[in-house]
C-alpha cells in the first residue's frame, strides 16, 4: 500500500541554518504530495503541497519539489529562525485517503 | 463554520468508559476523516466519511471504536470500554471532496483523550 519516510528527528539547528527534511513516498498512480506543520500546542496546517511531477510548492521561504523519478519531496528552507520550530509531517493523498509519514521534530536555537 | 470544531479539547475518563469525541467540519466539506496522535507517533488514519457513508473503516483499531457521520455534517467518534493505550490526540480533518486530488484536508485542533 501507499507509505511515506521521512527523516527521523529531532533535528537540531542553529538560527539561519540551511534546513533539509527528506521525505520519500511509495504510491500506486500520482498521488498529490503536501507537507503539514504542527506548531507547539497548536493543530496540524497545510504548509505547501504540490499535485503533479516536477511542481515546486513554496510558503513562508519553505519549499520541496515533487520528484516522481526520486519518489521524493524533501521539504527546504535557506535561513530558518527560531519560530520555525515545530514537527513536520509529509504526506500523500493518492484517493479520499492522505497518508502521513512520523513527523521529524525540529529545534531552532537562537 | 470557519474552521473544523472538536470538542471536547481535553477528556480524562477512567478506563472502562466510554467516551465520545465530536467534530464539526467546514461548512460544505463532504469528506471528513478522523485520525489518532499518540505521543511522539505520526498520524494514524481511523476512517473517512464521504457524506454520511464510510467507505474506509480500515483504520479502526478495534471494535471498540465506531464513528457516524449525520446530515453529512458533524460527526461523533466513540470508544466504548476505554483503554490506557487509548490515550491520545483524536484529530478531525475535512476537505471539499475527492474532486481534485489536491485537496488540502484542514485539522481540527484535536481532542486530547487521556485514560486513566
Amino acid at each position: 500500500g501507499d507509505s511515506v519516510t521521512q527523516m527521523e528527528g529531532p533535528v537540531t539547528l542553529s538560527e539561519e541554518a540551511f534546513l533539509t527534511i527528506n521525505c520519500t513516498y511509495t504510491a500506486t498512480g500520482y498521488p498529490s504530495l503536501f507537507w503539514y506543520v504542527q506548531y507547539p500546542g497548536e493543530g496540524l496546517q497545510l504548509l505547501l503541497k504540490a499535485t503533479k511531477a516536477d511542481d515546486k510548492g513554496s510558503n513562508k521561504g519553505f519549499e520541496a519539489t515533487y520528484r516522481k523519478e526520486t519518489t521524493s519531496f524533501h521539504l527546504e528552507k535557506g535561513s530558518v529562525q527560531v519560530s520555525d520550530s515545530a514537527v513536520y509531517f509529509c504526506a500523500l493523498r493518492g484517493g479520499f485517503k492522505t497518508i502521513f509519514g512520523a513527523g521529524t521534530r525540529l529545534f531552532v536555537k537562537a | 463554520g470557519a474552521g473544523v470544531s472538536q470538542s471536547p479539547s481535553n477528556k480524562v475518563t477512567e478506563k472502562g468508559k466510554d467516551v465520545e469525541l465530536r467534530c464539526d467540519p467546514i461548512s460544505g466539506h463532504t469528506a471528513l476523516y478522523w485520525y489518532r496522535q499518540s505521543l511522539g507517533q505520526g498520524l494514524e488514519f481511523l476512517i473517512y466519511f464521504q457524506g454520511n457513508s464510510a467507505p474506509d473503516k480500515s483504520g479502526l483499531p478495534s471494535d471498540r471504536f465506531s464513528a457516524e457521520r449525520t446530515g453529512g455534517s458533524v460527526s461523533t467518534l466513540t470508544i466504548q470500554r476505554t483503554q490506557q493505550e487509548d490515550s491520545a490526540v483524536y484529530l478531525c480533518a475535512s476537505s471539499a471532496g475527492e474532486t481534485g486530488r489536491g485537496n488540502t484536508i484542514y485539522f481540527g485542533e484535536g481532542s486530547w483523550l487521556t485514560v486513566v
